[in-house]
């Protein structure tokens, strides 16, 4: 069973650009959640979406969107690039939503640099 | 307000020596607890998770993980470190909030195996 995809894996952009990271998560998941990584703030929850709806948002600027599509497949938008967006951005898809005893698979991650 | 806390950014052990990472949590409600690892250019891995029962668990790759509810710990051990752990180890705590997948996680522990 393949696992959780991001595309691409390594992203350059400068300032004031906009950035779309792609996410496909293990076939039959619904839910697929997002996290951006950094090393001053950690793990930082950015959203879920299950069922093609925002299920949750994290504490972030309205510079970042996302969308799940029909096919489950995510992604996530950043609009107006700043140098402290760039972070390790990781998808999570698991099967469902809520259930406390869900397992959460990443995937490898998105590095962006933003100059 | 919720909120995971690993005390140790970094520790070094020889290989052979058991080893504990720390974790401690805050959460209102009867907590659901992981432990990820994280090696370098990776996504997060989940060692092992806590949801009810003994709270002793075991996990992937030799680890284990005590929960203690008199101390809100939830502390991952293995007793023989092989050069491959090396990674960084993140403790989680969720999901949070009801019908969402989110998690939060520790800062994170990078650990160093020298020969």
């Amino acid at each position: 069973k393949a696992g959780v995809t991001q595309t691409p894996r390594y992203l350059i952009k400068t300032r004031g650009q906009q950035v779309t990271l792609s996410c496909s998560p293990i076939s039959g998941h619904r839910s697929v959640s997002w996290y951006q990584q950094t090393p001053g703030q950690g793990l930082q929850f950015l959203f879920e979406y299950f069922s093609e709806t925002q299920r949750n948002k994290g504490n972030f600027p309205g510079r970042f969107s996302g969308r799940q599509f029909s096919n489950s497949r995510s992604e996530m938008n950043v609009s107006t690039l700043e140098l402290g967006d760039s972070a390790l951005y990781l998808c999570a898809s698991s099967l469902t939503s809520g259930r406390r005893d869900n397992e959460q698979f990443f995937g490898p991650g998105t590095r962006l640099t933003v100059l | 307000a919720q909120s995971v806390t690993q005390p140790d950014i970094h520790i070094t052990v020889s290989e052979g020596a058991s080893l504990e990472l720390r974790c401690n949590y805050s959460y209102g409600a009867t907590p659901y607890l992981f432990w990820y690892v994280q090696s370098p250019g990776q996504g997060l891995q989940l060692l092992l998770k806590y949801f009810s029962g003994d709270t002793l668990v075991q996990g992937i790759k030799g680890f284990e993980a005590e929960f203690k509810r008199s101390q809100s710990s939830f502390n991952l051990r293995k007793p023989s470190v092989h050069w491959s752990d090396a990674a960084e180890y993140f403790c989680a705590v969720g999901p949070y909030g009801g019908a969402t997948n989110k998690l939060i996680f520790g800062t994170g522990t990078l650990l160093a195996v020298q020969p």
